[in-house]
């Protein structure tokens, strides 16, 4: 059964960058879409953007100018970087498989000085 | 972008009543839909694929139809569990986008 485990720093400053990594556990990562989503604490969801395992990419545009998705197939994980951050960046940040089948479990990322 | 408009915002409900959530989409976007539910602290969970496909695991209680512009999420008889958010995600066209949410809770 396919896992999705992500990690990463959890409280930023204002203009540093946001970087968080996924892990797939138990299933091809090649083949698939791999997924960024944001929530806004008690807003809903935003769709960032998603990353093959050969690096094509398709951001959402109010995002895409600070945004960069990657993959490391040898390890089987993929990444998101967002540059200058602000207190509008501050949400849980989800990762997942395709168009969002697999969830891993969300990281809340915390902007402020 | 395609708007997706989903309604109602906020719905009270008992167990065992039927509910129905709606989606619309600004344009068409054929049957390119999901519909995912969301519990407090917790990713969201997908449902429903392609506007009616039901996930493996998920009760038959839930149903999903439509197509082009108008969607609806139908739970046939509210169960204690089932109290939760619930979104639509349209991946026709990029940028992918979601409705705004339903929150479904206790009458």
């Amino acid at each position: 059964q396919v896992q999705v485990q992500q990690w990463g720093a959890g409280l930023l400053k204002p203009s540093e960058t946001l970087s968080l990594t996924c892990t797939v556990y138990g299933g091809s990562f090649r083949g698939y879409y791999w997924t960024w989503i944001r929530q806004p604490p008690g807003k809903g969801l935003e769709w960032i953007g998603e990353v093959n395992y050969s690096g094509i990419n398709n951001y959402n545009p109010s995002l895409k100018s600070r945004v960069t998705m990657s993959v490391d197939t040898s390890k089987n994980q993929f990444s998101l970087k967002l540059t200058s951050v602000t207190a509008a960046d501050t949400a849980v940040y989800f990762c997942a498989r395709g168009i969002a089948g697999v969830w891993g479990q969300g990281t809340l990322v915390t902007v402020s000085s | 972008d395609i708007q997706m408009t989903q309604s109602p915002s906020s719905l009270s409900a008992s167990v065992g009543d039927r509910v129905t959530i709606t989606c619309r989409a600004s344009q068409g976007i054929r049957n390119d839909l999901d519909w995912y539910q969301q519990k407090p602290g917790k990713a969201p969970k997908r449902l429903i694929s392609a506007a009616s496909s039901l996930q493996s695991g998920v009760p038959s209680r839930f149903s999903g139809s439509g197509s082009g512009t108008e969607f609806t999420l139908t739970i046939s008889s509210l169960q204690p569990e089932d109290f939760a958010t619930y979104y639509c995600l349209q991946h026709n066209n990029y940028p992918y986008t979601f409705g705004q949410g339903t929150k479904l809770d206790f009458k």
